[in-house]
């Protein structure tokens, strides 16, 4: 069953520096997205990507991220001048836009990437 | 707005028991609900929706949710709970993004 990658599984980073998290989606998958647990809290979204561009965005995301996909396979969140609290796992998440209900189908995730700041 | 609460932070099963997760929504519209699981280290997976059809919703390994509209509740239930369902269990709700509720870990004991 083809699945989401993501890459680095972990990712030590000192506070101020900036960091770049990868993400293949699933091939024939056209929205993506980005969200992050904090530690024994819940999941939380931060951002959802169709057609090269936002389609929409959390107040967690502010100018401080970004999102890009450089070529056909990659889906990359860019946090500049990284902070403390933004030590979290992030996961990345595609679903296709096939079907009849397409506002339903589910999301597949990667395994996330822990992101620890220092 | 949209809003999912789970309402119990922790469940505890005993094996060969039947268990239940409990999930609350609130949205305007129909609701397009989820379950996913989480393993140590893991990513989510999905287990089963609900879009539309029959209340009782059969999903993976077992497990099978009861969409209930005048309780705006969609639980998480399976009749016989096995030591390798114990994870981390998030209800999702879909209105223009996915939201999930806090999460409850289910502990089964053999």
């Amino acid at each position: 069953e083809p699945e989401v990658t993501q890459t680095p599984s972990h990712q030590v980073t000192q506070m101020g520096q900036e960091v770049i998290l990868r993400c293949v989606p699933i091939s024939n998958h056209l929205y993506f997205y980005w969200y992050r647990q904090i530690l024994g809290q819940k999941v939380e979204f931060l951002v959802s990507f169709y057609n090269n561009e936002i389609s929409e965005k959390s107040e967690i995301f502010d100018d401080q991220f970004s999102v890009e996909r450089p070529d056909g396979s990659n889906f990359t969140l860019k946090i500049r001048s990284t902070k403390l609290e933004d030590s979290a796992m992030y996961f990345c998440a595609s679903r296709t836009s096939v079907g009849v209900a397409r506002t339903n189908s589910p999301l597949h995730f990667g395994n996330g990437t822990r992101l620890t700041v220092t | 707005a949209q809003s999912v609460a789970q309402p119990e932070d922790q469940v505890n099963v005993a094996e060969g028991n039947p268990l239940t997760v409990k999930c609350t929504y609130s949205v305007s519209g129909n609701p397009y609900l989820f379950w996913y699981v989480q393993y140590p280290n893991r990513g989510l997976q999905f287990l089963l929706k609900y879009i539309t059809g029959d209340n009782l919703v059969k999903g993976s390994y077992g497990f099978e949710a009861e969409f209930n509209k005048s309780q705006t509740s969609f639980h998480l239930k399976k009749p016989s709970a096995l030591v390798s369902d114990s994870a981390l269990y998030f209800c999702a709700l879909y209105g223009n993004k996915l939201v999930f509720g806090a999460g409850t870990i289910l502990r089964v004991k053999s």
